[in-house]
Formats: C-alpha cells, structure tokens, sequence
C-alpha cells in the first residue's frame, strides 16, 4: 500500500509569509506527528494527533506554529509569518496506535527554506 | 531539544567490512527504534525492539535492547554500498499521553566499495 506521503517536497518563503505544509497518513493509522529536522540534526517531535484529536503539541516551537486534523486523516502544519530559523525539513510520520502499533513510519518530509 | 548521545558521529569502511553503532539515554525507554535516513528522503524505520535485553535480526542488520534500557546498539554485518546514510536510533516511552520519538543525533556511514 502507499506510504505517507508529504506536499510540496519544497517550499520556498519570504520571511514574514504563511506557509503550509500537509501530510497523508498511511490510510488506518490513527497516529500522527510532526517533527522539524534541521540540517545536521536527528529530527525533533513538534505534535501529535490521535484521529482528529491533538494531544501534544508540546514541542512546537512558537505560536506561529498550527496543526490540525480535523476529519482523522489528512493533517495541515500551518507556519505564520515565518522567520529564517523555522528553516528545516518538516517530516510527518503515522502508525496504526493502539497496544500494538507503536511503530512509525515517515514521509520524505518537505524542505523548507525562509529567504 | 533533547536529543540521545549516538557513537560514533560518523564511519568511513571498506565494502565488507562489519558495523557497529549504539545509543545512549540518560532516561529509560519502552521501545528502541532504528533507523536509515538517505539524502532528501525520510527516515525509513529498520527494526523495532521491545523487550530489555531483546536481540532481533533483520537481514545483515542486528540490533539489541539493552538491560538497563537506557542503551541500544545497531551492527550491521558485510556492509554494502548501497549501506552508505545516515543512521538514527528513537527511543520512545508511551508511558504517557503520546509515543513521541527522541532521536539520536545520527551516523554517518560511508562504504568504500
């Protein structure tokens, strides 16, 4: 089956712009994260959503920062007048939740870049 | 951001030649995960490990949950080229609310073919 898939790959932003970045689970999996990767650096968790319900969003940064995922599936990371320091991958990653599925699975992550 | 110790930073071998990496973590961890990250892709998870003192195999890769749960190590046996990455190891406590992962902070491998 497909895997998780991530849009755009890139994006370049001018500082002070909105962006937003979105994420396809794998179809099932009832968890969801968010995790920023600068360069050089293992990834770093922002939030995480089981269905619909946002029940961390302890490690996002400011509050320019926003996700959503409000139907369960299809998540939205949403910057705000973003600042040359939000420059970084931004990985989605799911796994199925529950006592057995504990894994997560990545997708190719979308590069951004504030100009 | 909290980040686990991984040695070493980085590794230059011959094609053939036997790897080993592990992790390290100040705090204790349910589950160990491993895994590979190429140039502009994803991480793409290698093995899950469970169980202090778990051993698993997945190919010519062997990775180990350590006693004390606070360790974990990655050997990987007559490397290839196509080994060449950058490997990552996660712990995750689901003790909480969320499984969130803590990464390592990654190592570099180079094949020489």
């Amino acid at each position: 089956g497909a895997g998780v898939s991530q849009s755009p790959r890139y994006k370049v932003a001018k500082r002070g712009q909105d962006v937003a970045l979105r994420c396809d689970p794998i179809s099932g999996h009832v968890s969801l994260f968010w995790y920023q990767q600068a360069l050089g650096q293992g990834p770093e968790f922002l939030t995480y959503f089981q269905n619909e319900a946002q029940l961390d969003k302890s490690g996002l940064p400011s509050d320019r920062f926003f996700a959503e995922r409000p139907e369960g599936s299809v998540s939205t990371l949403k910057i705000q007048r973003t600042q040359q320091e939000d420059s970084a991958v931004y990985l989605c990653a799911s796994s199925l939740g529950g006592a057995s599925g504990f894994e997560q699975y990545f997708g190719p992550g979308t590069r951004l870049t504030v100009t | 951001g909290q980040q686990l110790n991984q040695s070493p930073q980085s590794m230059f071998i011959q094609e053939g030649e036997d790897v080993s990496m592990n992790c390290t973590s100040s705090s204790i961890f349910n589950t160990w995960l491993w895994y590979k990250q190429d140039p502009g892709e994803g991480p793409v998870l290698l093995i899950a490990l469970y169980k202090a003192g778990e051993l698993t195999s997945n190919g010519r890769l062997t990775a180990q949950f350590g006693i004390t749960r606070k360790d974990s190590f990655l050997n990987i046996s007559a490397s290839i080229p196509s080994d060449v990455g950058i490997y990552f190891c996660a712990g995750q406590d689901y003790g909480g609310a969320t499984n969130k992962l803590i990464f390592g902070t990654g190592t570099l491998l180079a094949v020489q073919p």
